[in-house]
Protein backbone atom coordinates (compact mmCIF):
# COMPACT_ATOMS: atom_id res chain seq x y z
CA UNK A 1 0.00 0.00 0.00
CA UNK A 2 1.73 3.27 -1.22
CA UNK A 3 -0.54 5.59 0.83
CA UNK A 4 -2.49 6.81 -2.37
CA UNK A 5 -6.34 5.38 -2.60
CA UNK A 6 -8.60 5.10 -5.79
CA UNK A 7 -12.30 4.49 -6.03
CA UNK A 8 -13.84 2.55 -7.01
CA UNK A 9 -11.80 0.22 -8.21
CA UNK A 10 -13.63 -1.39 -10.75
CA UNK A 11 -16.22 0.38 -12.87
CA UNK A 12 -18.43 -1.00 -15.67
CA UNK A 13 -20.71 0.72 -17.51
CA UNK A 14 -22.98 1.28 -20.99
CA UNK A 15 -21.47 2.97 -23.79
CA UNK A 16 -22.72 6.66 -23.81
CA UNK A 17 -22.55 7.30 -19.76
CA UNK A 18 -20.86 9.29 -17.30
CA UNK A 19 -18.25 8.36 -14.86
CA UNK A 20 -16.35 9.57 -12.67
CA UNK A 21 -13.52 8.29 -10.44
CA UNK A 22 -11.41 9.66 -6.97
CA UNK A 23 -8.07 9.63 -6.02
CA UNK A 24 -6.73 10.58 -2.57
CA UNK A 25 -3.04 11.64 -2.63
CA UNK A 26 -0.67 10.65 0.08
CA UNK A 27 -1.47 14.06 2.65
CA UNK A 28 1.36 15.92 1.93
CA UNK A 29 2.08 15.13 -1.57
CA UNK A 30 1.46 18.72 -3.62
CA UNK A 31 2.13 16.93 -7.28
CA UNK A 32 -0.75 14.82 -8.30
CA UNK A 33 -1.26 12.93 -11.82
CA UNK A 34 -3.41 10.66 -13.95
CA UNK A 35 -2.54 8.11 -15.89
CA UNK A 36 -4.23 5.32 -18.32
CA UNK A 37 -3.15 1.95 -18.85
CA UNK A 38 -4.32 -0.45 -21.77
CA UNK A 39 -3.49 -3.83 -21.36
CA UNK A 40 -0.15 -5.05 -22.39
CA UNK A 41 0.54 -1.36 -22.58
CA UNK A 42 2.79 0.74 -20.11
CA UNK A 43 1.20 4.03 -18.64
CA UNK A 44 0.21 7.09 -20.99
CA UNK A 45 -0.01 10.38 -19.05
CA UNK A 46 -3.37 12.58 -18.70
CA UNK A 47 -3.04 15.15 -16.92
CA UNK A 48 -1.00 16.75 -13.98
CA UNK A 49 -2.05 18.72 -10.88
CA UNK A 50 0.23 21.11 -9.18
CA UNK A 51 -1.69 22.01 -5.57
CA UNK A 52 -5.15 22.91 -7.34
CA UNK A 53 -3.78 23.72 -10.82
CA UNK A 54 -4.08 21.89 -13.66
CA UNK A 55 -0.27 22.41 -15.71
CA UNK A 56 -0.76 20.31 -18.03
CA UNK A 57 -2.94 18.14 -20.59
CA UNK A 58 -2.06 15.83 -22.94
CA UNK A 59 -3.64 15.56 -26.09
CA UNK A 60 -4.95 11.71 -25.21
CA UNK A 61 -7.30 13.76 -23.18
CA UNK A 62 -10.30 14.31 -25.31
CA UNK A 63 -13.10 17.12 -24.55
CA UNK A 64 -14.78 14.22 -23.18
CA UNK A 65 -12.47 14.19 -19.95
CA UNK A 66 -12.18 16.72 -17.47
CA UNK A 67 -9.91 16.51 -14.31
CA UNK A 68 -10.13 18.59 -10.99
CA UNK A 69 -7.98 18.91 -7.95
CA UNK A 70 -10.42 21.28 -5.40
CA UNK A 71 -8.51 22.73 -2.63
CA UNK A 72 -5.87 21.03 -3.93
CA UNK A 73 -6.63 17.79 -1.78
CA UNK A 74 -8.62 14.80 -3.60
CA UNK A 75 -8.72 14.78 -7.69
CA UNK A 76 -11.72 13.37 -9.76
CA UNK A 77 -10.99 12.51 -13.55
CA UNK A 78 -15.04 12.33 -15.02
CA UNK A 79 -15.25 10.60 -18.57
CA UNK A 80 -18.61 12.19 -20.16
CA UNK A 81 -20.54 9.97 -23.16
CA UNK A 82 -17.87 6.66 -22.68
CA UNK A 83 -16.89 4.67 -25.61
CA UNK A 84 -15.74 1.58 -26.00
CA UNK A 85 -12.23 2.87 -26.24
CA UNK A 86 -12.10 4.68 -22.64
CA UNK A 87 -12.30 0.58 -21.49
CA UNK A 88 -8.79 0.56 -19.71
CA UNK A 89 -6.37 1.33 -16.12
CA UNK A 90 -6.91 5.01 -14.76
CA UNK A 91 -3.92 5.26 -12.47
CA UNK A 92 -3.47 8.18 -9.63
CA UNK A 93 0.21 9.13 -8.73
CA UNK A 94 1.19 11.97 -6.32
CA UNK A 95 4.63 12.87 -5.35
CA UNK A 96 6.66 16.24 -3.27
CA UNK A 97 8.41 18.30 -4.19
CA UNK A 98 11.26 18.46 -2.34
CA UNK A 99 14.92 17.60 -1.83
CA UNK A 100 16.89 14.29 -2.25
CA UNK A 101 16.56 11.27 -4.30
CA UNK A 102 12.91 10.74 -3.22
CA UNK A 103 11.46 14.17 -3.57
CA UNK A 104 10.35 13.35 -6.61
CA UNK A 105 9.50 9.71 -6.77
CA UNK A 106 5.99 8.93 -8.24
CA UNK A 107 3.78 6.49 -5.77
CA UNK A 108 1.09 5.36 -7.30
CA UNK A 109 -2.53 3.97 -6.73
CA UNK A 110 -4.06 0.62 -6.94
CA UNK A 111 -6.14 2.10 -10.06
CA UNK A 112 -9.51 2.03 -11.21
CA UNK A 113 -10.57 -0.08 -13.83
CA UNK A 114 -12.62 0.90 -16.13
CA UNK A 115 -14.97 -1.63 -18.96
CA UNK A 116 -17.10 0.35 -21.07
CA UNK A 117 -19.76 -2.29 -23.00
CA UNK B 1 9.11 12.65 -28.75
CA UNK B 2 10.67 10.19 -25.72
CA UNK B 3 10.46 6.25 -26.43
CA UNK B 4 11.23 3.69 -23.98
CA UNK B 5 11.83 0.17 -25.08
CA UNK B 6 12.03 -2.31 -22.70
CA UNK B 7 13.89 -6.01 -23.72
CA UNK B 8 13.05 -8.84 -23.47
CA UNK B 9 8.89 -8.63 -23.62
CA UNK B 10 8.86 -11.70 -21.60
CA UNK B 11 11.28 -13.50 -19.31
CA UNK B 12 10.75 -17.20 -17.71
CA UNK B 13 13.58 -18.18 -15.43
CA UNK B 14 14.37 -20.66 -12.62
CA UNK B 15 14.36 -19.33 -8.58
CA UNK B 16 17.74 -18.43 -7.53
CA UNK B 17 19.06 -17.08 -10.91
CA UNK B 18 20.57 -13.91 -11.30
CA UNK B 19 18.54 -11.76 -14.23
CA UNK B 20 19.14 -8.38 -15.95
CA UNK B 21 16.01 -6.65 -17.28
CA UNK B 22 16.97 -3.66 -20.39
CA UNK B 23 15.76 -0.57 -20.35
CA UNK B 24 16.62 2.26 -23.18
CA UNK B 25 15.60 5.43 -24.23
CA UNK B 26 15.72 7.81 -27.19
CA UNK B 27 16.04 11.17 -25.66
CA UNK B 28 18.86 11.53 -23.40
CA UNK B 29 17.99 14.88 -21.81
CA UNK B 30 16.17 13.16 -18.69
CA UNK B 31 16.10 14.30 -14.96
CA UNK B 32 15.55 10.92 -13.55
CA UNK B 33 14.31 7.15 -14.31
CA UNK B 34 12.25 5.04 -12.32
CA UNK B 35 11.84 1.08 -12.22
CA UNK B 36 8.31 -0.22 -10.91
CA UNK B 37 7.20 -3.57 -10.33
CA UNK B 38 2.97 -4.03 -11.31
CA UNK B 39 1.34 -7.26 -10.25
CA UNK B 40 -1.47 -8.48 -12.30
CA UNK B 41 -4.70 -6.19 -12.34
CA UNK B 42 -2.28 -3.75 -10.08
CA UNK B 43 -1.15 -0.50 -9.63
CA UNK B 44 2.32 0.53 -9.95
CA UNK B 45 5.08 0.12 -6.76
CA UNK B 46 8.14 1.96 -7.33
CA UNK B 47 11.71 0.23 -6.59
CA UNK B 48 14.48 2.55 -7.80
CA UNK B 49 15.05 6.07 -8.52
CA UNK B 50 18.09 6.83 -10.37
CA UNK B 51 18.65 10.79 -11.17
CA UNK B 52 20.34 11.79 -13.63
CA UNK B 53 24.23 12.40 -12.16
CA UNK B 54 23.72 9.31 -10.61
CA UNK B 55 24.89 6.18 -11.99
CA UNK B 56 23.11 3.42 -10.17
CA UNK B 57 21.20 2.90 -7.18
CA UNK B 58 20.71 0.00 -4.66
CA UNK B 59 18.02 -1.87 -3.04
CA UNK B 60 18.33 -5.14 -1.44
CA UNK B 61 18.45 -7.54 -4.51
CA UNK B 62 17.62 -4.91 -6.70
CA UNK B 63 20.45 -2.93 -8.25
CA UNK B 64 19.53 -0.46 -11.10
CA UNK B 65 22.49 1.09 -13.77
CA UNK B 66 22.25 4.15 -15.64
CA UNK B 67 23.83 5.15 -18.66
CA UNK B 68 22.32 8.23 -19.70
CA UNK B 69 24.65 8.80 -22.88
CA UNK B 70 23.85 6.08 -24.21
CA UNK B 71 20.61 5.99 -22.93
CA UNK B 72 20.21 2.72 -21.18
CA UNK B 73 19.24 1.37 -17.97
CA UNK B 74 19.54 -2.30 -16.40
CA UNK B 75 17.90 -3.54 -13.47
CA UNK B 76 19.55 -6.45 -12.08
CA UNK B 77 17.82 -8.88 -9.57
CA UNK B 78 19.81 -11.19 -7.71
CA UNK B 79 19.22 -14.79 -6.49
CA UNK B 80 15.49 -14.46 -8.03
CA UNK B 81 12.30 -15.82 -6.01
CA UNK B 82 9.39 -16.86 -7.14
CA UNK B 83 7.40 -13.45 -5.44
CA UNK B 84 9.31 -11.67 -7.78
CA UNK B 85 7.23 -12.39 -10.33
CA UNK B 86 5.93 -9.52 -11.83
CA UNK B 87 6.18 -7.05 -14.55
CA UNK B 88 8.64 -4.90 -13.93
CA UNK B 89 8.24 -0.87 -15.86
CA UNK B 90 10.75 1.37 -16.77
CA UNK B 91 10.07 5.09 -17.01
CA UNK B 92 11.82 8.39 -17.78
CA UNK B 93 11.32 11.93 -16.55
CA UNK B 94 12.01 14.60 -18.86
CA UNK B 95 15.01 17.01 -17.89
CA UNK B 96 14.38 21.10 -17.84
CA UNK B 97 11.07 22.85 -16.95
CA UNK B 98 8.30 21.68 -14.86
CA UNK B 99 7.49 18.73 -16.74
CA UNK B 100 7.15 15.74 -14.38
CA UNK B 101 5.15 13.30 -16.58
CA UNK B 102 6.56 9.80 -16.96
CA UNK B 103 7.45 8.05 -20.61
CA UNK B 104 6.87 4.20 -19.68
CA UNK B 105 8.28 1.28 -21.69
CA UNK B 106 5.49 -1.87 -22.24
CA UNK B 107 7.28 -3.44 -19.40
CA UNK B 108 8.86 -7.22 -19.32
CA UNK B 109 6.94 -9.76 -17.55
CA UNK B 110 8.75 -12.06 -15.45
CA UNK B 111 7.90 -15.47 -14.30
CA UNK B 112 10.04 -17.27 -11.39
CA UNK B 113 9.63 -20.36 -11.21
CA UNK B 114 10.04 -22.55 -7.95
Amino acid sequence: DTGVSQDPRHKITKRGQNVTFRCDPISEHNRLYWYRQTLGQGPEFLTYFQNEAQLEKSRLLSDRFSAERPKGSFSTLEIQRTEQGDSAMYLCASSLRGVGTRGDTQYFGPGTRLTVL
Amino acid sequence: KQEVTQIPAALSVPEGENLVLNCSFTDSAIYNLQWFRQDPGKGLTSLLLIQSSQREQTSGRLNASLDKSSGRSTLYIAASQPGDSATYLCAVRPSGGSNYKLTFGKGTLLTVNP
